[in-house]
């Protein structure tokens, strides 16, 4: 299992962009990048998947360089509603194996 | 919408007590979880199944066991509660097919045992 490494916590003011790196140094070739979004109190939320360079969705960006050992997670101008704990997969996909979520980034949008 | 739901948000147990979690998921996927999550731990794999009566030990185990009878229902047993074992305690669910990797969470059971 790939073993992946985040901040363990950031603060942001209201409409800046957040990005979120996470390290991943022994990905292997079929994992995907994988970043969930978790409020208090509720279940973790899918946000977004890659392989490699970008992919953009309606919520988030996500960054992966060629050598694919980080990804970066880009919030576009935050608001308060973004405050959550953000986690960072590395999954396989060749099959069900273990993922583990560790314990994320904790991101405080400040007013 | 894909809908995984949890028996209950809110449960107390005394020591010693056997407890039921139950969850249902209404997108007829193959794969089903249960994590815990504590503060300062993130989320830790109990079990997982991939498929009807299959199940996997995840990375805690010890203290649970699992049910998995049919495909769209994975229930969490706690032979005999003990106070480490109050937790939050969340069901996921996700295709088997694919290279989606998405897991659908359920609200989540917030269990107390006294």
């Amino acid at each position: 299992l790939a073993k992946t490494t985040q901040p363990i916590s950031m603060d942001s003011y209201e409409g800046q962009e957040v990005n979120i790196t996470c390290s991943h140094n022994n990905i292997a070739t079929n994992d995907y990048i994988t970043w969930y979004q978790q409020f208090p109190s509720q279940g973790p939320r899918f946000i977004i998947q890659g392989y490699k360079t970008k992919v953009t969705n309606e919520v988030a960006s996500l960054f992966i360089p060629a050598d694919r050992k980080s990804s970066t997670l880009s919030l576009p101008r935050v608001s308060l509603s973004d405050t959550a704990v953000y986690y960072c997969l590395v999954v396989y996909s060749g099959g069900y194996q273990k993922v583990t979520f560790g314990t994320g980034t904790k991101l405080q949008v400040i007013p | 919408d894909v809908k995984v739901t949890q028996s209950s948000r809110y449960l107390v147990k005394r020591t010693g007590e056997k407890v039921f979690l139950e969850c249902v998921q209404d997108m007829d996927h193959e794969n089903m979880f249960w994590y815990r999550q504590d503060p300062g731990l993130g989320l830790r794999l109990i079990y997982f199944s991939y498929d009807v009566k299959m199940k996997e030990k995840g990375d805690i185990p010890e203290g649970y066991s699992v049910s998995r009878e049919k495909k769209e229902r994975f229930s969490l047993i706690l032979e005999s509660a003990s106070t480490n074992q109050t937790s939050m305690y969340l069901c996921a669910s996700r295709t088997g097919r694919g290279l989606y990797n998405e897991q659908f969470f359920g609200p989540g059971t917030r269990l107390t045992v006294l």
